[in-house]
């Protein structure tokens, strides 16, 4: 597809299950982030991919939230025993760019995003 | 740490009037750069404009417009005869091109809140 596309893009979940969200980047794409975005709330950054490479993951709430790209192209957001407060919508953006090597700012596309209900 | 502002949580105007929307950030980086995302219903983040904060040129596309202030550390957005299809959550966002012992990051995104903004016909 030409844009970053995200699954589900609903996603309901009791208690304590665990849920895996699912981006396809634009084709070719380096860099790909993963957003959280709460109700009424700006994009909170979790964390960032280079190529595989989890370069930051800093932003992920708890050791329950994991994320990879194993080959460098779809990432998945997992994320373990949810809670309520997980509810949100899980934004995914990507860029062409190497961001952290400077002279390049790249735009990051985003996808729709998946939002997730947790009773 | 970086910061981003935006004060007017939802703002509602009739169709033609002219709307700003104010933004104001913080952050100790001396290089960043700030942003201005559009989010219609559908989820996505629609990238509108991207300014470098050693430009403070102000700059207009079509009925948008941006005024960037450096000593106010504002970065305002205008729509001038606002429209229906204008209706939205608009997101300012900095980024950082200092070192991550800045507070800040040359990759990461800092949004604010958002503005809801409605046109009605």
């Amino acid at each position: 597809g030409a844009g970053v596309s995200q699954s589900p893009r609903y996603k309901v979940a009791k208690r304590g299950q665990d849920v895996a969200l699912r981006c396809d980047p634009i084709s070719g794409h380096v860099s790909l982030f993963w957003y959280q975005q709460a109700l009424g709330q700006g994009p909170e950054f979790l964390t960032y991919f280079q190529n595989e490479a989890q370069l930051d993951k800093s932003g992920l709430p708890s050791d329950r939230f994991f994320a990879e790209r194993p080959e460098g192209s779809v990432s998945t957001l997992k994320i373990q025993r949810t809670q309520q407060e997980d509810s949100a919508v899980y934004l995914c953006a990507s860029s062409l760019a190497y961001i952290p090597t400077g002279g390049n700012t790249g735009e990051l596309f985003f996808g729709e995003g998946s939002r997730l209900t947790v009773l | 740490a970086q910061k981003v502002t935006q004060a007017q949580t939802e703002i509602s105007v009739v169709e033609k009037e002219d709307v700003t929307l104010d933004c104001v950030y913080e952050t100790r980086d001396t290089t960043y750069y700030l942003f201005w995302y559009k989010q219609p219903p559908s989820g996505e983040l629609v990238f509108l404009i991207r300014r470098n904060s050693f430009d403070e040129q102000n700059e207009i596309s079509g009925r948008y417009s941006w005024n960037f202030q450096k000593s106010t550390s504002s970065f305002n957005f205008t729509i001038t005869a606002s429209q229906v299809v204008d209706s939205a959550v608009y997101f300012c966002a900095l980024r950082g091109r200092g070192p991550s012992n800045s507070g800040g990051s040359n990759y990461k995104l800092t949004f604010g809140k958002g503005t809801l903004l409605t046109v009605n016909p």
